[in-house]
């Protein structure tokens, strides 16, 4: 069965860094989402992407943050300075078609100090 | 308002037996609704979903259970296996292409 795939598993890095995580969506999704989910917490949601573009997102994902899907395979998240509080496991997620399940990668799990 | 932090609802249950994953959700609007597994590290594994137009949904041991007059949601997972320890997540949309909101989850353990 097709995988969402998503580099690194786990990231380290420094309050203030920038960060990229990377996605291999399923290849024919058209639909690609960015979740977050703190540990303990609930999965949150954080940016939609349709046709190159972003079709929602939400309070998280402020001026720090952007996607990407520079070549028609890879989906980004980054995160341009990041801060202690952006600690969390991020999933990658996507779906051919609207109102159906979402396929989810296993997340990286990104940690600032 | 909502708790956080590590301190899930859980289910404990005999192997063998039925369990009943219940999930109250927050938007009557509310098109769409999915049940996922989240296993230790690993990313939520799709079980279930419905529509707002039907009330039940079977699938392999797995029943959705959707009740529109109180916004519930319930699982039912049929003879319950060791394997079936995880955490479960409701979720919600209004439809379309607008996001899935999770619930907080409700942590099964199965004892064999």
């Amino acid at each position: 069965e097709p995988e969402v795939t998503q580099t690194p598993s786990h990231q380290v890095t420094q309050m203030g860094q920038e960060v990229i995580l990377r996605c291999v969506p399923i290849s024919n999704h058209l639909y690609f989402y960015w979740y977050r989910q703190i540990l303990g917490q609930k999965v949150e949601f954080l940016v939609s992407f349709y046709n190159n573009e972003i079709s929602e997102k939400s309070e998280i994902f402020d001026d720090q943050f952007s996607v990407e899907r520079p070549d028609g395979s890879n989906f980004t998240l980054k995160i341009r300075s990041t801060k202690l509080e952006d600690s969390a496991m991020y999933f990658c997620a996507g779906t051919y078609t609207t109102n159906e399940k979402l396929f989810f990668g296993s997340g990286t799990q990104l940690s600032v100090l | 308002g909502e708790s956080v932090g590590l301190h899930l609802p859980t289910l404990s249950v005999q192997e063998g037996d039925n369990s009943i994953i219940n999930c109250a959700y927050s938007n009557s609007a509310s098109d769409y609704f999915i049940w996922y597994k989240q296993e230790s590290g690993k990313g939520p594994q799709f079980i279930i979903d419905i529509r707002s137009n039907m009330d039940k949904r079977q699938g392999q041991r797995v029943t959705v259970l959707l009740n529109k007059t109180v916004k519930h949601l319930s699982l039912q997972i049929a003879a319950t296996q060791p394997g079936d320890s995880a955490v479960y997540f409701c979720a919600e949309s209004l439809g379309g292409n607008t996001p899935l909101v999770f619930g907080k989850g409700t942590r099964l353990s199965v004892i064999a």
